[in-house]
């Protein structure tokens, strides 16, 4: 079974400055993956996603993410953050579960832009 | 406006008095499917369906029955809830269950189990 690890459970960051959060999984046979924002009493929304084609990937809302398939990872950047993008951030990965794709979430991280 | 609404938001209820939570897509989608959250274990599938009348179990389906008999509608059926279901539920749907689409998130229902 497929599983996903987001490596930092909280991340604090100043505003204006880097970051990245990490997402690791365990198959990387025949993989989508993703990355969903969740805002404070809202659903999951869709950031970015990667199918095929360019291992860049750029979202919505100034993020980015690399797919590394030697790696594993998908890590997600942002050069610059805001106070608006303090949400909890969910990496999930598509993948082959017998002859039907899965779609495995990981645990989270709490992204906190500090003032 | 394209939305997935699910009631009650919140609800609090006792050890063994059956509950269903809705849930309705307005956007024509085949796939739909529930999710439970909990601290530190992020999304885990309950059920899912791949269209009308077929369901199928997630990762975490003891407790729980669904159906789906109408595209639009895919219910959560908790028949002698316990208080380890106590947690934020989530129903998804998407265009197709290929796994290459993006979901749609409804606003979450927090259940508390007495």
């Amino acid at each position: 079974a497929q599983s996903v690890t987001q490596l930092d459970s909280q991340v604090p960051v100043f505003e204006e400055a880097p970051v990245e959060l990490r997402c690791n999984y365990s198959s990387s046979v025949s993989v989508y993956l993703f990355w969903y924002v969740q805002y404070p009493n809202q659903g999951l929304q869709l950031l970015l996603k990667y199918l095929s084609g360019s291992t860049l990937v750029k979202g919505i809302n100034g993020f980015e993410a690399e797919f590394n398939k030697s790696q594993t990872s998908f890590h997600l950047r942002k050069p610059s953050v805001h106070i608006s993008d303090t949400a909890e951030y969910f990496c999930a990965v598509s993948a082959y579960s017998g002859s039907a794709r899965q779609l495995t979430f990981g645990s989270g991280t709490q992204l906190t832009v500090l003032p | 406006e394209a939305q997935v609404t699910q009631n009650p938001r919140y609800l609090i209820t006792v050890t063994g008095k059956k509950l269903t939570v809705t849930c309705s897509q307005n956007m024509n989608h085949e796939y739909m499917s529930w999710y439970r959250q909990d601290p530190g274990l992020g999304l885990r599938q309950i059920y899912y369906s791949m269209n009308v009348e077929v369901t199928d179990k997630g990762d975490v389906p003891e407790g729980y029955k669904v159906s789906r008999k109408e595209k639009r509608n895919f219910p959560l059926i908790l028949e002698s809830p316990s208080p380890n279901q106590t947690s934020l539920y989530f129903c998804a749907s998407a265009r197709r269950g290929d796994g290459t689409g993006e979901l749609f998130f409804g606003e979450g229902s927090r259940l508390t189990v007495l």
